[in-house]
């Protein structure tokens, strides 16, 4: 079975600074998907960026971006420039190749200081 | 182009009731995921469908849960003799039948509380 951990469940950054979010996993697949996802106050699920593992070069989306260590089993969020509206639950999930439901960790709390 | 749309987005129930949440999937898309996250949690998988079949339901209670996604209309969980441990977001998602791992559209979730 796969798991993921999310081992910080509260974190805060001041804003216009850089904070990493963690998440390992365990699975015995050679490919398969990794996410993360944001959930703010209105609780709704968001898509941030999402990561195959079959590819090297680290997945990025405007400000956000990844730290994919495939050996390590680690797949670290990184918020740049932080704004105010990055407050919210971040998951990291994760999917194996060819089917469809995901694994999500317990999540991590992040906070942005004015 | 409506997301995932789930109804009700409160549902209050008593003891013993009878629960069932519904989801429209994106338009287009077949494949539908049911996901619980309790108070200060993760998503929890559920059960996995296509239109008529039930894929993976590994994440199902054995009890009182059942999900079904027919030909035709929503996606339904049903939680039947509901208990105070069922008091949950209820969490959608759908995604396309062209290709697998393409990541989920989530729906706004459904709060069940029992009282």
């Amino acid at each position: 079975a796969q798991t993921v951990t999310q081992s910080q469940p509260e974190m805060s950054v001041q804003e216009a600074e850089t904070v990493t979010l963690s998440c390992t996993y365990d699975t015995s697949e050679s490919n398969y998907y990794l996410f993360w996802y944001k959930q703010p106050p209105s609780r709704q699920m968001i898509l941030v960026i999402r990561q195959e593992a079959y590819k090297q070069q680290n997945a990025t989306e405007n400000r956000f971006s990844v730290n994919f260590q495939k050996a390590a089993k680690s797949f670290s969020l990184k918020i740049s420039d932080s704004q105010l509206g990055d407050t919210a639950m971040y998951f990291c999930a994760f999917m194996k190749n060819n089917n469809n439901d995901m694994r999500f960790g317990a999540g991590t709390r992040l906070t942005v200081k004015p | 182009n409506a997301g995932v749309m789930q109804n009700p987005r409160h549902l209050v129930r008593r003891r013993g009731q009878e629960a069932r949440l519904r989801c429209s999937p994106v338009k287009g898309h077949s494949h539908v995921y049911w996901y619980r996250q309790l108070p200060e949690e993760g998503l929890k998988f559920m059960v996995y469908l296509q239109k008529e079949n039930i894929i993976d339901e590994s994440g199902m209670p054995k009890e009182r849960f059942s999900a079904e996604f027919p030909k035709e209309g929503p996606s339904i969980l049903r939680i039947q003799q509901v208990v105070r441990g069922d008091s949950a977001a209820y969490f959608c998602a759908s995604s396309p039948p062209a290709g697998r791992n393409q990541p989920q559209h989530f729906g706004d979730g459904t709060r069940l509380s029992i009282l």
